[in-house]
């Protein structure tokens, strides 16, 4: 099993959906969780931590469940410049490394 | 501009050649990352320093690559006798001990290595 499992998508969407992704990770040890966002050929940038009470930024909300394992990003109002790949993040107990899903491709169309 | 560098941001080698790829962190950040990451994968963990101790090391590591950091400042990472199969991206990362967000890493632009 991967230790960080996403759905790769593509999602087309769009111009204002409500579209949500969802990321399954392995380790119940792994502490620290994250959205990157990654364009087409270029590097991965953080988009937000995840935090165990669920957190909030603009239009994009994330949300953690530790019981089940699942971390789940939903993006209000899509632009057509949210089409990119989300990368779903975990830290690796014990280590310092960061382990990536495959990533979720969304397309945002007009 | 004050975030991580790369360079060089592209690589053409021949198999067999040795490259070396360079990586300047964001100055106030003592650690130091290096991930691969090939077409519709995400970035794979290579290495990471603290400060410059080489402390991480993963099995993708083989004999043939090798990472710096001598001053605790930029690193280097070197392939020798590179292989098609080296060809993806290298990353470069860097994070802060410091804060509540010392797990949040910073990226590169990254260098695309091309073996032929």
């Amino acid at each position: 099993r991967k230790e960080v499992e996403q759905d790769p998508g593509p999602f087309n969407v769009p111009e204002g959906a409500t579209v949500a992704f969802n990321c399954t990770y392995s380790n119940s040890a792994s502490q620290s969780f994250f959205w990157y966002r990654q364009d087409c050929r270029k590097e991965p940038k953080l988009l937000m931590s995840v935090y165990s009470s669920g957190n909030e930024d603009g239009r994009f909300t994330a949300q953690l469940n530790r019981a089940s394992q699942y971390i789940s990003l939903l993006i209000r109002d899509s632009k057509l410049s949210d089409s990119a790949t989300y990368l779903c993040v975990v830290n690796s107990p014990g280590f310092q490394k960061l382990v990536f899903g495959t990533g979720t491709r969304l397309l945002v169309s007009p | 501009d004050t975030g991580v560098s790369q360079d060089p941001r592209h690589k053409i080698t021949k198999r067999g050649q040795n490259v070396t790829f360079r990586c300047d962190p964001i100055s106030e950040h003592n650690r130091l990352y290096w991930y691969r990451q090939t077409l519709g994968q995400g970035p794979e963990f290579l290495t990471y320093f603290q400060n410059e101790a080489q402390l991480e090391k993963s099995r993708l590591l083989s004999d043939r690559f090798s990472a710096e950091r001598p001053k605790g400042s930029f690193s280097t990472l070197e392939i020798q006798r590179t292989e098609q199969g080296d060809s993806a991206m290298y990353l470069c990362a860097s994070s802060s001990t410091s804060g509540s967000g010392s797990y949040e890493q910073y990226f590169g632009p990254g260098t695309r290595l091309t073996v032929t």
